[in-house]
């Protein structure tokens, strides 16, 4: 069982269209993090949130942290070829010292 | 700066041989983590070092260990090796092991088991 639930696992959309990632656990989170991984490289951390509602942008990705600080959603709006990944979120659970990672999400936007 | 970097970027073994991967962490950088990246398991925690002592780890077994240099540079080391251990390994450092845990990766070492 993964400590860190991504949905949907594969998704395939047209450039242009806009689309949202979700992260979900049963879990506490000091933090939280996501990441995107292209072929052949490591992760590349994209943002961290710490506060619960909290509400990140980064050009057209928004990242959002859950109220209760257990989920966190990604957002992507008017998405191009570049974004086109595996994207990773990744908690520190309250009171642990190393991060647990999600499932992932296979992202493909078709030009 | 320079990032993490990690050796050999390819590795091809056989059954029963063992391996040692390298890592050298972003300059500045003391704390190394490794992780294991399968398909079906995803990315997978092995251990974490921090001034050449393991601070944490995860659930893998004895096979598989480390250890961390005075540099901060450190190596992973996987003994009698089996056919599932073939994945990417990836290593990742950060400036202490306390805070946010932000891990900045290297491009991973991708081992084969034939």
């Amino acid at each position: 069982t993964q400590l860190l639930e991504q949905s949907p696992q594969f998704l395939s959309i047209q450039e242009g269209e806009n689309l949202t990632v979700y992260c979900n656990s049963s879990s506490v989170f000091s933090s939280l993090q996501w990441y995107r991984q292209e072929p052949g490289e490591g992760p590349v951390l994209l943002v961290t949130v710490v506060t619960g509602g909290e509400v990140k942008k980064l050009k057209r990705l928004t990242f959002q942290f859950g109220d209760a600080r257990k989920d966190s959603s990604l957002h992507i709006t008017a998405a191009q070829p570049g974004d086109t990944g595996l994207y990773l979120c990744a908690g520190l659970p309250t009171g642990a010292n190393n991060l647990f990672f999600g499932t992932g999400t296979r992202l493909t936007v078709i030009p | 700066k320079a990032g993490v970097t990690q050796t050999p970027r390819y590795l091809i073994k056989t059954r029963g041989q063992q391996v040692t991967l390298s890592c050298s962490p972003i300059s500045g950088h003391r704390s190394v983590s490794w992780y294991q990246q399968t398909p079906g398991q995803g990315l997978q925690f092995l251990f974490e070092y921090f001034s050449e002592t393991q601070r944490n780890k995860g659930n893998f077994p004895g096979r598989f260990s480390g250890r961390q240099f005075s540099n901060s540079r450190s190596e992973m080391n996987v003994s009698t090796l089996e056919l599932g251990d073939s994945a990417l390994y990836l290593c990742a450092s950060r400036l202490r092991t306390s805070g946010t845990g932000e891990q900045y990766f290297g491009p991973g070492t991708r081992l084969t088991v034939t």
